[in-house]
């Protein structure tokens, strides 16, 4: 049962281009969604994250959008730098604790 | 990860063995969680704790898996008897509070292998 999914195992982009991290879910009980980092052996770096009371959010480089109509959101990285590289991971909680993750998008920047 | 700390880094125990993964939260943080990852897969939430409460068990394996966050010192997963699926990286995180506004923060995380 993947309440949370990341159809794209990766992604690859050119430095200095938009990536575009995508990420829907099934629960409407979720009200609170974050989008993580993560380099090989090191644990997830939170970039993000989003209320369901609002539709977008941004920080430097890093906007994320929700749609809660159509339960989806995406991370939006621009410009695209090669450090970027690394598993992206959305999650998303409906009760204030846990997290629940999506499998994950590897996300490569060429430079 | 500055902050979480995880240890040990690496674990490698023979079946039937226990192993006792510890977890020291960010400074100021009162609660703990603990995820597991298996090859190719996201992270799955296990067990929340708080100071000598546990608050929610629901992910965690119902036999040989248990886990505390003493008053003192550091939060501990223990599985006892392990078995080749136990086998994954295993990743604590803390917060300052409920999860609204206070996201998560993770440590490096503890690889386990089992022989």
């Amino acid at each position: 049962d993947q309440q949370v999914k990341q159809n794209s195992p990766s992604l690859s982009v050119q430095e200095g281009r938009i990536s575009i991290l995508n990420c829907d879910y099934t629960n409407s009980m979720f009200d609170y969604f974050l989008w993580y980092k993560k380099y090989p052996a090191e644990g997830p770096t939170f970039l993000i994250s989003i209320s369901s009371i609002k539709d977008k959010n941004e920080d430097g480089r890093f906007t994320v959008f929700l749609n809660k109509s159509a339960k989806h959101l995406s991370l939006h990285i621009v410009p695209s730098q090669p450090g970027d590289s690394a598993v992206y991971f959305c999650a998303a909680s409906g009760n204030g604790n846990k997290l629940v993750f999506g499998a994950g998008t590897i996300l490569r920047v060429k430079s | 990860n500055a902050g979480v700390m995880q240890n040990p880094r690496h674990l490698v125990r023979r079946r039937g063995q226990e192993a006792r993964l510890r977890c020291s939260p960010m400074k100021g943080h009162s609660h703990v969680y603990w995820y597991r990852q298996l090859p190719e897969e996201g992270l799955k939430f296990m067990v929340y704790l708080q100071k000598e409460n546990i608050i929610d068990e629901s992910g965690m394996p119902k036999e040989r898996f248990s886990a505390e966050f003493p008053k003192e010192g550091p939060s501990i997963l223990r599985i006892q008897q392990v078995v080749r699926g136990d086998s994954a990286a295993y990743f604590c995180a803390s917060s300052h509070g409920r999860l609204e506004g206070q996201p998560q923060h993770f440590g490096d995380g503890t690889r386990l292998s089992i022989l």
